[in-house]
């Protein structure tokens, strides 16, 4: 079935750098988009959402850029803290869903002091 | 401000013993419930979701079921565990009326041996 995937399973950066977080999505009828980070333990924490009228939105130091043309997803993270280590997943509305969210497998940053 | 509770946070049970989770969310009403199961190193999959008291969507036939008793109460049951239930299991909360963000508990990690 269709489902939200990423790229790259790792990213290692150095504390200070810009992280760029890929994911790319399948569902040509998903129109809300969200990006999660979840630490060791614990639940995901949301962070930013985008809806498919929009191609870019900015929160604290975090901006997500929505690609409908290639289905592309991404989330920058400003100026990487330690702090910001976790694994960051996307997802989609499953097709315009009310109530359902498609996970992708998750992308683990690693911020290098 | 709403918060979502899950207890306990660990548990560890003999395989064929029964399971039950408890997730309330305080601070809003009428909200759509959500559990999901997470294995290790894996993304999120949705198990049931809710809408208003006693109405239950099961998303993947297994041998969990799921209840809510009360507006803001989310029980998950097994009557017979097995190995394969290990895992961490989240639940979660979105407003009522269709939007699409969900914000997650802390989860509780089950282990079956």
């Amino acid at each position: 079935g269709e489902s939200v995937g990423l790229h790259l399973p790792t990213l290692s950066v150095q504390e200070g750098d810009n992280s760029i977080i890929n994911c790319a999505y399948s569902n040509s009828a998903s129109d809300y988009f969200i990006w999660y980070k979840q630490e060791s333990g614990k639940g995901p924490q949301f962070i930013i959402d985008i809806r498919s009228n929009m191609d870019k939105r900015q929160g604290q130091r975090v901006t997500v850029l929505l690609n409908k043309t290639v289905k592309h997803l991404s989330l920058q993270i400003a100026a990487t803290q330690p702090g910001d280590s976790a694994v960051y997943f996307c997802a989609d509305n499953s097709g315009g869903s009310n109530y359902k969210l498609t996970f992708g497998k998750g992308t683990l940053l690693t911020v290098n002091p | 401000s709403q918060t979502i509770h899950q207890w306990p946070a660990t548990l560890v049970q003999p395989v064929g013993s029964p399971l039950s989770l408890e997730c309330t969310v305080e601070g809003t009403s009428n909200p759509n419930l959500y559990w999901y199961r997470q294995a290790a190193g894996r993304g999120l999959q949705l198990l049931f979701y809710s809408v208003g008291i006693g109405q239950i969507s099961s998303e993947v036939p297994q041998n969990l079921s799921a209840s809510r008793p009360q507006d803001r109460q989310f029980i998950l049951s097994s009557k017979k565990l097995l190995l394969s239930d290990s895992g961490f299991y989240l639940c979660a909360w979105s407003p009522t009326g269709g939007t699409d963000t969900q914000y997650f508990g802390p989860g509780t990690r089950l282990t079956v041996l």
